[in-house]
């Protein structure tokens, strides 16, 4: 268990309407990212953060925002949703506290949010 | 971009069968992950390799990562009703994570 909690965990929301997500980690990692999951597409990455205020794009930026004001949260938002956008999300955080090296590439993910844009 | 071609894509076995997957990629790789997903879940790591060679077993489950480091793969032994779902496997880069697009398996009563 890495500690990573999503919510929510099921939305369902209309074209044009803000969404955020909250992505939450217990053990102090500095890095977390944001994925969506999409049949045929698998996994890919929306944005990551590599510190408090600290973020870079992904594969799949278009669209998306994220901010990270604590170190434990880090949120994805959806200035204005699209059908595009129902897809299943995860947040990954990375390494774990006290290793070094290659051992710092192992990611670990959060349950997920299933999002339903009508 | 780095892309990673795993195989099969689904696998419908018998219990109690051996199970194979693995994954291959044009580009080397420092690190190579497996995971495992269940319906409505996130994907749970089964198995990390940090160094080419490196032949790691967790239960059942016996993974490799390629001597060329281009390469890794998972067998399942004595497959179980519980070892249904997707497998992936990833690979950590330049880029970050890479991942595959998945191996449904499937057992058959």
């Amino acid at each position: 268990d890495a500690g990573i909690t999503q919510s929510p965990r099921h939305k369902v929301t209309e074209t044009g309407t803000p969404v955020t997500l909250r992505c939450h980690q217990t053990e102090n990692h500095r890095y977390m990212y944001w994925y969506r999951q999409d049949p045929g597409h698998g996994l890919r990455l929306i944005h990551y953060s590599y510190g408090v205020k600290d973020t870079d794009k992904g594969e799949v930026s278009d669209g998306y925002s994220v901010s990270r004001s604590k170190t434990e949260d880090f949120l994805l938002t959806l200035e204005s949703a699209t059908s595009s956008q129902t897809s299943v999300y995860f947040c990954a955080i990375r390494g774990a506290p006290g290793l070094a090296g290659p051992y710092q590439e192992t990611q670990y993910f959060g349950p997920g949010t299933r999002l339903l844009v009508l | 971009g780095q892309q990673l071609n795993q195989s099969p894509q689904s696998m419908f076995i018998q219990e109690g069968e051996d199970v194979s997957m693995n994954c291959t990629s044009s580009s080397i790789f420092n690190t190579w992950l497996w995971y495992k997903q269940d319906p409505g879940e996130g994907p749970v790591l089964l198995i990390a390799l940090y160094k080419a060679g490196e032949l790691t077993s967790n239960g059942r489950l016996t993974a490799q990562f390629g001597i060329t480091r281009k390469d890794s793969f998972l067998n399942i032994s004595a497959s179980i009703p519980s070892d249904v779902g997707i497998y992936f496997c990833a690979a950590a880069g330049a880029d970050g994570l890479t991942f595959g697009k998945g191996t449904h398996l499937i057992i058959q009563p």
